[in-house]
């Protein structure tokens, strides 16, 4: 079964500093998605950025990049240029191309001024 | 366009009332589920449904059922709630397998 790790409870970072949050995970299929959510203290879950594991370019949306590692299973989430309204909660999630949404346990990131 | 839509937002309960969260969406999305998010546990699958009258097990489905008569809407019941169901439920759907899945606000649940 596929497993996802967030090793990183809580991380913080200074405004405008850049920040990255790890994120792992175990499977055997070749054709898979990753993801990252943010979630806010309104508990809205919110599309961060997206990764199709066939593409070898990084996904870029704006302030925040991944760098997605096919060979070690390692999709970690860089955030430039903190701001404050970055401060959340943030999942990785993965999903085959045939099965179900699997998240990991979150990272907590505060930002300070 | 209203996208994901949850009632109610907050219930209380006792144990074993049962109740049913609703879940609509006007993306004509295939796809939808229900995860239960629990404090150092991440979001959970209960329940999941790949298309209007189909529906299977996630990782957590005892003690709930779903049923998906229309394209839009995902309800799911809870029969005999009891304390362990306490938790915030989070309804999504996506246009496939493959697409990004959007989610509902949430709903807070409270089982005494």
């Amino acid at each position: 079964a596929q497993t996802v790790t967030q090793s990183q409870p809580e991380m913080s970072v200074q405004e405008a500093e850049t920040v990255t949050l790890s994120c792992t995970y175990d499977t055997s299929e070749s054709d898979y998605y990753l993801f990252w959510y943010k979630q806010p203290p309104s508990r809205q879950m919110i599309l961060v950025i997206r990764q199709e594991a066939y593409k070898q370019q990084n996904a870029t949306e704006n302030r925040f990049s991944v760098n997605f590692q096919k060979a070690a299973k390692s999709f970690s989430l860089k955030i430039s240029d903190s701001q404050l309204g970055d401060a959340a909660m943030y999942f990785c999630a993965y999903r085959s191309a045939t099965d179900k949404l699997i998240f990991g346990t979150g990272t907590r990131l505060q930002v300070f001024p | 366009n209203a996208g994901v839509t949850q009632t109610p937002k907050f219930q209380v309960l006792k144990t074993g009332q049962s109740m049913t969260l609703q879940c609509a969406q006007d993306m004509n999305h295939e796809y939808m589920s229900w995860y239960r998010q629990d404090p150092g546990m991440g979001l959970r699958l209960i329940h999941y449904s790949v298309g209007a009258g189909i529906t299977d097990q996630g990782e957590v489905p005892n003690g709930y059922n779903v049923s998906r008569s229309t394209t839009e809407d995902f309800p799911l019941r809870l029969l005999s709630a009891a304390p362990s169901q306490t938790s915030v439920y989070f309804c999504a759907s996506s246009g496939g397998l493959k697409e990004t899945q959007y989610f509902g606000p949430g709903t807070r649940l409270l089982v005494l």
